[in-house]
C-alpha cells in the first residue's frame, strides 16, 4: 500500500525568510510525487511533481521540491517566503509500478507567513 | 482550456436523503478522481473512473456510488445521507492513460448534512 505522511500540521514562517514544508512517502515501486495548493473553499492546485531524473524540481509561484530517495522525502521548498502563500499544502504519491492509479495524499499542512 | 467543473457547489440536505454531484473534467481527460475532504480526516479517496469504468475503489461504504458517461463526465451518488456525511467533496481529472500526470481539481461542492 502506498502512503504519504505530512508531519507538521502548521508551519509558520515569518515573510521573506526561507520556507519547507516535509513530505515522506511509501511505495512498493518508483515513486511519482506531487505537491498541490489549496486556499480557503477552494479546490487543490497543482504546484510541481517528480517523475524522475533531476531531484530538485521547480514548479509555480517559486516553488521547488527536493526528491530524496534514500529518505523517502519529497520537501516543499521556497527561497522567500510570501504572505501570499498561506494555505494548506498537500503532498501526494502514487506508484509508478504496476496496480493502482490511485493518487494518496497526506493530511496537509497548513502555511502561516507572518508578515 | 476550460477546468474541472463541479456542480452544484453548496448542497444543504436532511438526514436520510440521497444526492447526485456532477462533474465535467478537463475536455480531453478520460480519469475522473472523487475525493471527500474533511477537517478530521483529511482527503479521502472515494472512487476513480476511467473511459467509463470504476478503475480503483476506497473504503467508503457502499451508499456511495458513482458512474461516468462517454463524455467523461462523472456523477457520484451518496443515498440515505448521514450527518458524517458533511464534508467538501472534490472532482479531480487527469488524462489517465499514465501514472506520471499530474491531476486537476474542481472547486468542490460542498454538502452539509442537517
Amino acid at each position: 500500500a502506498q502512503s504519504v505522511a505530512q508531519p507538521e500540521d502548521q508551519v509558520n514562517v515569518a515573510e521573506g525568510n526561507p520556507l519547507t514544508v516535509k513530505c515522506t512517502y511509501s511505495v512498493s515501486g518508483n515513486p511519482y510525487l506531487f505537491w498541490y495548493v489549496q486556499y480557503p473553499n477552494r479546490g487543490l492546485q497543482f504546484l510541481l511533481k517528480y517523475i524522475t531524473g533531476d531531484n530538485l524540481v521547480k514548479g509555480s509561484y517559486g516553488f521547488e521540491a527536493e526528491f530524496n530517495k534514500s529518505q523517502t522525502s519529497f520537501h516543499l521548498k521556497k527561497p522567500s517566503a510570501l504572505v501570499s502563500d498561506s494555505a494548506l499544502y498537500f503532498c501526494a504519491v502514487r506508484d509508478g509500478g504496476a496496480g493502482s492509479y490511485q493518487l494518496t495524499f497526506g493530511k496537509g499542512t497548513k502555511l502561516s507567513v507572518i508578515p | 482550456k476550460a477546468g474541472v467543473t463541479q456542480t452544484p457547489r453548496y448542497l444543504i440536505k436532511t438526514r436520510g436523503q440521497q444526492v447526485t454531484l456532477s462533474c465535467s473534467p478537463i475536455s480531453g481527460h478520460r480519469s475522473v478522481s472523487w475525493y471527500q475532504q474533511t477537517p478530521g480526516q483529511g482527503l479521502q479517496f472515494l472512487f476513480e473512473y476511467f473511459s467509463e469504468t470504476q478503475r480503483n475503489k476506497g473504503n467508503f461504504p457502499g451508499r456511495f456510488s458513482g458512474r461516468q458517461f462517454s463524455n467523461s463526465r462523472s456523477e457520484m451518488n451518496v443515498s440515505t445521507l448521514e450527518l458524517g456525511d458533511s464534508a467538501l467533496y472534490l472532482c479531480a481529472s487527469s488524462l489517465g492513460d499514465t501514472k506520471n500526470t499530474e491531476a486537476f481539481f474542481g472547486q468542490g461542492t460542498r454538502l452539509t448534512v442537517v
